[in-house]
């Protein structure tokens, strides 16, 4: 069965500190992973997208790594701001189909305080 | 930000209520979603879109339908309303070349609370 597993459920961090987010996944065959920042009342917004042959991308102070083999993507949140506080969700997208299937975590509920 | 819009943001409706949650886009996209999505849970394909008059159901069950009738509007329509139908729906859309490589793009949803 695929899936995408994500943890922490939610975390909590000082403004300014660091924070590296985890996310597992069973989708076979892979597509491309994606990062999305969900705020509070909005829709996601993609912060980042790997292929199978990418093991890093950078956006900004978030970097996204890819390790294909484990099929273990992780997010990590530098120098981290007020405006951070959000759900990141790892998606994970399959080549079986035209639609380009995808499948969502649930989401690592993120909260910096100051 | 996306050029994709939801309307209403918030809506309270008894139960048995008719109601229609817009979805319009201004990027010429083929393709449309809609999302169910419960705190702290996935986000649930329910409805989707390759373009003009295509429609296909999701993989999650739903009693709603939808409509694409304008490359631009994708509303979703529930006949008769019932507490279950409580939740947050999200509509997205995406270019059609380049599968699911292209991103999509959402709108910031309809939060709905059937009484």
């Amino acid at each position: 069965k695929n899936q995408v597993e994500q943890s922490p459920q939610s975390l909590i961090i000082l403004e300014g500190k660091n924070c590296t987010l985890q996310c597992n996944y069973t989708v076979s065959p892979f597509s491309n992973l994606r990062w999305y920042k969900q705020d509070t009342g909005r829709g996601p917004v993609s912060l980042t997208i790997m292929t199978f042959s990418e093991n890093t991308k950078s956006n900004g102070r978030y970097t996204a790594t890819l390790d294909a083999d484990t099929k273990q993507s992780s997010l990590h949140i530098t120098a981290s701001q007020l405006s951070d506080s959000a759900s990141y969700i790892c998606v994970v997208s399959d080549r079986g189909s035209t639609l380009g299937r995808l499948y969502f975590g649930r989401g690592t509920q993120l909260t910096v305080w100051p | 930000e996306a050029d994709i819009y939801q309307t209403p943001r918030y809506l309270v409706i008894g139960t048995g209520k008719k109601i229609t949650l817009e979805c319009s886009q201004t990027m010429g996209h083929d393709k449309m979603y809609w999302y169910q999505q419960d705190p702290g849970m996935e986000l649930h394909l329910i409805h989707y879109s390759y373009g003009v008059n295509s429609t296909e159901k999701g993989d999650l069950s739903s009693e709603s339908t939808v409509s694409r009738i304008r490359t631009e509007h994708f509303p979703l329509t529930l006949e008769s309303a019932r507490p279950s139908h409580t939740s947050q729906y999200l509509c997205a859309s995406s270019e059609s070349e380049g599968g699911s490589y292209n991103e999509q793009f959402f709108g910031p949803g309809t939060r709905l609370t059937v009484l």
